[in-house]
């Protein structure tokens, strides 16, 4: 059964600590990607990948890290320096980049007191 | 910044009734995707229509694209209490570096 998760659902943190939320597919894509939404409002692109090893800043990766060890997976590390962290945040991958369809995650919801 | 912008942001009509959203961008696109998010879960892709196509179906869905215009528009006909959700138009702008964009989204409910 491919697709794409991401773990966990909810996740609770206290202000100043770092927290990394997990994505993870099994579809075989180049491309993986992470944005954030807030209440009532679009995507805004976090960070993305194109290939193993390599990856760029989105439009609002300030405060955000990422890394892509494998083809996999795309784990995103919100920092104690991103100044409003509490968002939903999805995941996706897609077999190429940019005109390609994505296929997305059922998203992490991130609550920070 | 948004390169989508849909209209309205949100609608409400009856079980059976046709929905139509629209969406305004500002810069040329190579294509431009429509996408479903039910309340609290991921996008769900619907259709995707390139800079050379004008209108393009798939089941109840029609999409429309008017480049001169820069808009596109997404009819849902004879609607089902299962349509609710939010609608997202995303661009691939031209001469990018080929990411997506997203609008804000039209809040789509239906109405047993």
């Amino acid at each position: 059964d491919g697709g794409i998760t991401q773990s966990p659902k909810y996740l609770f943190r206290k202000e100043g600590q770092n927290v990394t939320l997990s994505c993870e597919q099994n579809l075989n894509h180049d491309a993986m990607y992470w944005y954030r939404q807030d209440p009532g409002q679009g995507l805004r692109l976090i960070y993305y990948s194109q290939i193993v090893n390599d990856f760029q800043k989105g439009d609002i990766a300030e405060g955000y890290s990422v890394s892509r060890e494998k083809k996999e997976s795309f784990p995103l590390t919100v920092t104690s320096a991103q100044k409003n962290p509490t968002a939903f945040y999805l995941c996706a991958s897609s077999q190429g980049h940019g005109t390609a369809e994505q296929y997305f995650g059922p998203g992490t919801r991130l609550t920070v007191t | 910044s948004q390169q989508g912008e849909e209209d309205p942001q949100a609608l409400s009509i009856q079980e059976g009734e046709n929905a139509t959203m629209n969406c305004s961008y500002k810069t040329s696109i190579n294509n431009l995707q429509w996408y479903r998010q039910n309340s609290g879960r991921g996008l769900v892709h619907l259709i995707l229509i390139r800079s050379n196509e004008r209108e393009k179906h798939s089941g109840r869905l029609r999409v429309t694209l008017d480049t001169s215009k820069k808009s596109s528009s997404l009819l849902i006909t004879a609607s089902r209490a299962a349509d609710t959700a939010s609608y997202f138009c995303a661009t691939d702008p031209s001469g990018s570096a080929r990411q997506l964009t997203f609008g804000s989204g039209t809040q789509l409910t239906v109405l047993p």
